[in-house]
């Protein structure tokens, strides 16, 4: 089972972009890489997908180098309302592991 | 409107009495599981299901319960609730399987076992 990690916590500030690496050294073939955006007392939500190189859409962008032991999610501009818990998951067959996830504080 | 639903959102209960947490979805997808989530743990998977009559053990399935008789219901059983139980706990579904699959999430069973 390929096991996640990334950093605990980031702060930022309005407007910026900001980076989140999630490590997953033992990544399978088949996997995929998921990220998951979770506000207190709601469950978590889907944000992005991606198997190789780059993926966007409306909200984030994720990239995924080649040999795919790490993935990168880039939230441009952020906003105060993208505070919130965020998670990497990476498949392996059907027991899906959230990580502690890396806490994201947007300040104004 | 996609969604995943839970009933009850809020339970207060005591050790030992049986309490049955509900969980639908009406994207007719394939794929439910279980989370309980607690402060610095993260989200902990119980129990999932690949389709009906299909189960199987998460990473933390003591004292739980669950069953899939039908495609859109996957209720979670806790025959004889403990105060460890008290937890946070999220139903979420997917087509197929999460690993290529958005999950979608439901809000949320607060639950207090006394």
């Amino acid at each position: 089972l390929a096991k996640t990690t990334q950093p605990i916590s980031m702060d930022s500030y309005e407007g910026q972009e900001v980076n989140i690496t999630c490590s997953h050294n033992n990544i399978a073939t088949n996997d995929y890489i998921t990220w998951y955006q979770q506000f207190p007392s709601q469950g978590p939500r889907f944000i992005i997908q991606g198997y190789k190189t780059k993926v966007t859409n409306e909200v984030a962008s994720l990239f995924i180098p080649a040999d795919r032991k790490s993935s990168t999610l880039s939230l441009p501009r952020v906003s105060l309302s993208d505070t919130a818990v965020y998670y990497c998951l990476v498949g392996d067959g059907n027991d899906m592991r959230f990580g502690a996830g890396t806490r994201l504080t947007v300040k104004p | 409107e996609a969604q995943v639903t839970q009933n009850p959102r809020y339970l207060i209960t005591v050790t030992g009495k049986k309490l049955t947490v509900t969980c639908s979805q009406n994207m007719n997808h394939e794929y439910m599981s279980w989370y309980r989530q607690d402060p610095g743990l993260g989200l902990r998977q119980i129990y999932y299901s690949m389709n009906v009559e299909v189960t199987d053990k998460g990473d933390v399935p003591e004292g739980y319960k669950v069953s899939r008789k039908e495609k859109r219901n996957f209720p979670l059983i806790l025959e004889s609730p403990s105060p460890n139980q008290t937890s946070l706990y999220f139903c979420a579904s997917s087509l197929f399987g999460p690993d290529s699959d958005t999950q979608y999430f439901g809000p949320g069973t607060r639950l207090t076992v006394l």
